[in-house]
């Protein structure tokens, strides 16, 4: 049982470049999150997903777009990164409001 | 915006209860009031949550406070394991968003 899974673990981006950080998971949740954490502080949520077709900007969703065609996937696009957005992004899923979140590994990226 | 407030850090020693508190006295009556411990570069893993009454699991045990406003994690014998930050969240019930982690609370565990 995978849970949730997240690729790459670490990623070095130039200034402007763009990537995507995957997340997929198995547990069949249709709730879905990215979060961002820097360092010393807390998670904040950057955009989620209620199923399916579905996606919302949560508390710092600016300079990233979200996709979620699939139950599994949640993909989190960077188009022109900047060095505010070194920092290290998990992945979440869940049964739904209220209920438990299930968090990757994350993601650390650094953008120089 | 439903948010909490938890002391930066404390320290318990090994094998004593440790009672970490959270304040969020501006709950409504859906949140629920959920902990999460993160242990150094791992992503958050669930402890316990609850919404009116205290509850007790494998983990922990969380106390709430009848007017809801406040909240209490209870570790009952803390190991060196436990040494983690702890996050006391309000999660809606009826949203997917408008949920905040905060800092949280650094507990360190003394041998």
């Amino acid at each position: 049982n995978a849970g949730v899974t997240q690729t790459p673990k670490f990623r070095i981006l130039k200034i402007g470049q763009s990537m995507t950080l995957q997340c997929t998971q198995d547990m069949n949740h249709n709730y879905m999150y990215w979060y961002r954490q820097d360092p010393g502080m807390g998670l904040k949520l950057i955009y989620y997903s209620v199923g399916a077709g579905i996606t919302d900007k949560g508390e710092v969703p600016n300079g990233y777009n979200v996709s979620r065609s699939t139950t599994e996937d949640f993909p989190l696009r960077l188009e022109l990164a900047a060095p505010s957005q070194t920092s290290v992004y998990f992945c979440a899923s869940g049964r739904g409001q209220g209920n438990i979140q299930y968090f990757g590994a994350g993601t650390r990226l650094s953008v120089l | 915006d439903a948010k909490t407030t938890q002391p930066n850090s404390m320290e318990s020693n090994e094998e004593e209860p440790v009672h970490l508190p959270c304040n969020h006295s501006t709950i409504s009556g859906t949140d629920y009031i959920h902990w999460y411990l993160q242990l150094p570069s791992q992503g958050p893993e669930y402890v316990i949550h609850g919404l009116t009454s205290n509850v007790n699991n494998r983990m922990a045990s969380l106390a709430i406070a009848e007017d809801r406003k406040s909240s209490t994690l209870i570790l009952h014998r803390a190991t060196l394991r436990d040494a983690a930050v702890y996050y006391c969240i309000l999660r809606p019930s009826n949203t997917g968003n408008q949920f905040y982690f905060g800092t949280g609370t650094s507990l360190t565990v003394i041998p």
